[in-house]
């Protein structure tokens, strides 16, 4: 069974802060996404990465970053918490493209609020 | 412009009812069509992957099939265990997934 981890299920911030989304995967896919999920507006990538050291902007990067350190763990960074940024963090992995696009399997989500 | 559209937003049946759910794209060259299952406060779970117009896949009560425009995901007979939101997907570009904003489909005992 593929396993993907999240650090926190939930997690409560203030304004300004620092954050640290952690995301750990167990399968040895190469490929690690970073997605928000707010209501009317479904899934958007913030960023993803195909191998250890590389990442690539998604649709909404700004006001996060990512750093992909190990293949297996992939993780995301708000540098300054606001109140925008209050919303469902999933993350997920995916094989490499082999002329395909596999399917890609998500953790659990963590709901974060900034206040 | 690439989109994925899913209909109805939202669908409730009496259990045993049987219906369909809709996903439409936009996209050429596709290199397959994702069915996603989301229960609230968790992550989308895989269903189904469609590479190809005429391709059908089965998973207990589910059906998806796919053509070139479009895919359903049939529900046959369902039970209330089925209420959830059902996400579909198509890759857009290398590697990226653009979802659509889902179905919430709720089975009613």
């Amino acid at each position: 069974d593929v396993k993907v981890t999240q650090s926190s299920r939930y997690l409560v911030k203030r304004t300004g802060e620092k954050v640290f989304l952690e995301c750990v995967q167990d399968m040895d896919h190469e490929n690690m996404f970073w997605y928000r999920q707010d209501p009317g507006l479904g899934l958007r990538l913030i960023y993803f990465s195909y191998d250890v050291k590389m990442k690539e902007k998604g649709d909404i990067p700004e006001g996060y970053s990512v750093s992909r350190e190990k293949k297996e763990r992939f993780s995301l960074i708000l540098e300054s918490a606001s109140t925008n940024q209050t919303s469902m963090y999933l993350c997920a992995s995916s094989p490499a493209d082999r002329g395909l696009t596999y399917e890609q399997y998500f953790g659990p989500g963590t709901r974060l609020t900034v206040t | 412009e690439d989109q994925v559209t899913q209909s109805p937003e939202a669908l409730r049946l009496q259990e045993g009812e049987s219906s369909s759910l809709n996903c439409s794209y936009t996209v050429s060259g596709l290199r397959g069509l994702f069915w996603y299952r989301q229960d609230p406060g968790k992550g989308p779970e895989f269903l189904f992957t469609l590479y190809s117009a005429g391709e059908e896949k089965e998973k207990e009560r589910l059906k998806a099939t796919l053509t070139k425009k479009e895919s359903f995901l049939h529900i046959t007979a369902p039970k209330p265990e089925d209420s959830a939101t059902y996400l579909c997907a198509a890759p857009f570009g290398n590697e990226k997934l653009t979802f659509g904003t889902g179905t919430r489909l709720t089975i009613i005992p």
